[in-house]
């Protein structure tokens, strides 16, 4: 069974700085899709960026980035630039394409919060 | 685009007593999905409808719980004989199928939170 982990249950970092969000998963699969969410406080998770495993490039949106390491199964987001609405938590997710559904397995976490 | 419509936000209730959730998805999405989030963890997954056919459902999915989309449209998730470990947000997230694009990412609600006294 696929397993996804985030170690740094808490983050901090200064407004304008860039910080780094990691996950790590474990699967057998050589074709599936990575996904940050974005939760804030109180609010709606929304996507953040996305990445498919066949693609080599690692995927970028505005001031978020990915560094996909494949053999490594490493996934982390980096964040440039940090903006005080970046505080949220922040959950790495993964999905095997079908055979079956198109569930997702979280992880566990990230609590960021961005200082003035 | 409306977005992922959820009610209640909010559901206080007894032990023992039944609740149900509604989820009203993207119109035009034929995915939907349930998740349960606890305090403090990620979302895990409950079950999943293409259109109205249940395809799958995790083993959290007690036989206290049952879900329906009758039409392909909104949803609903039922708990029976509400427990304590009952209590959490209840997500829900749809998406659309496209031929040949199984990458369509999930779009989330903002969830009901289920508290049991």
């Amino acid at each position: 069974a696929q397993t996804v982990t985030q170690s740094q249950p808490e983050m901090s970092v200064q407004e304008a700085e860039t910080v780094t969000l990691s996950c790590t998963y474990d699967t057998s699969e050589n074709n599936y899709y990575l996904f940050w969410y974005k939760q804030p406080p109180s609010r709606q998770m929304i996507l953040v960026i996305r990445q498919e495993a066949y693609k080599q490039q690692n995927a970028t949106e505005n001031r978020f980035s990915v560094n996909f390491q494949k053999a490594a199964k490493s996934f982390s987001l980096k964040i440039s630039d940090s903006q005080l609405g970046d505080t949220a938590m922040y959950f790495c997710a993964f999905m095997k394409p079908p055979s079956g559904t198109y569930k997702y397995i979280f992880g566990t976490g990230t609590r960021l919060k961005v200082l003035a | 685009d409306t977005g992922v419509s959820q009610d209640p936000r909010h559901k206080i209730t007894k032990r023992g007593q039944n609740v149900t959730f509604r989820c009203d998805p993207i119109s035009e999405h034929n995915r939907l999905y349930w998740y349960r989030q606890t305090l403090g963890q990620g979302p895990e997954f409950l079950t999943y409808f293409q259109n109205e056919a249940q395809l799958e459902k995790s083993r959290l999915l007690s036989d206290r719980f049952s879900a329906e989309r009758p039409k392909g449209s909104f949803s609903t998730l039922e708990i029976q004989r509400t427990e304590q470990g009952d209590s959490a947000m209840y997500l829900c997230a749809s998406s659309l199928a496209k031929p040949g694009d199984s990458n369509q990412p999930q779009h989330f609600g903002d969830g009901t939170r289920l508290s049991i006294l």
